[in-house]
């Protein structure tokens, strides 16, 4: 069945620490590929987006993602976290021609002095 | 700068009600769509349309129905509420399929 996986329901990470979020999806082509973010109480926003060309994609609030076709990932990263970054993080794709986003599960990030 | 307006934020409904949520947006986006969260399980879509006049079931449509008479609009009914609906609903919206969604900030909708 198609699905994204999001392996970690939660990470802990002291602040000025670097951020891996991982992401993978199980899909036979390559879909459009999504971040975003979620703080308590609001809305998903966005912070990157992947549709093709270069595979390591920069966004908003000093996140990057990098796709690797290989490993079917789509992996967040940050250098150095920042107390205000806590928040859920969501992975979702796009099926080329397919009206519907899917979710992965999500990963709440807790950032720690 | 609006963006996605849903209404009303919190509602608390006993087993068996109706209710409609409603979703605005300024962006003359074509797409809207309603979601579902719940711990654990990301973000479940319940109904989407693709253009003004048009529906379509989701993932989770069952016990929900929606209308999109004008474009801007995209209400969420429950003809009769149950506990297992208690849930955050969030609608968002996009100008074409596969570019980024605009999220709401929720409804938090408690069925007793």
């Amino acid at each position: 069945a198609q699905s994204v996986t999001q392996p970690d329901i939660h990470i802990t990470v002291s602040e000025g620490a670097s951020l891996e979020l991982r992401c993978n999806y199980s899909y036979g082509a390559t879909p459009y590929l999504f971040w975003y973010v979620q703080s308590p109480g609001q809305g998903l926003q966005l912070l990157l987006k992947y549709f093709s060309g270069d595979t390591l994609v920069q966004g908003i609030k000093g996140f990057e993602a990098e796709f690797k076709r290989s490993q079917s990932s789509f992996n967040l990263r940050k250098p150095s976290v920042h107390w205000s970054d806590a928040a859920e993080y969501f992975c979702a794709v796009v099926l080329t021609g397919g009206f519907k986003t899917i979710f992965g599960a999500g990963t709440r990030l807790f950032v720690k002095a | 700068n609006a963006g996605v307006t849903q209404t009303p934020k919190f509602r608390v409904l006993k087993t068996g009600q109706s209710m409609t949520l409603l979703c605005a947006q300024d962006m003359n986006h074509e797409y809207m769509y309603w979601y579902r969260q719940d711990p654990g399980m990301g973000l479940r879509l319940i109904h989407y349309s693709v253009g003004e006049g048009t529906t379509a079931k989701g993932e989770v449509p069952d016990g929900y129905n929606v209308s999109r008479l004008k474009k801007q609009n995209f209400l969420l009914g429950l003809e009769s509420a149950a506990p297992s609906q208690t849930s955050v609903y969030f609608c968002a919206s996009s100008d074409y399929n596969n570019q980024p969604q605009h999220f709401g900030d929720g409804t938090r909708l408690s069925i007793l």
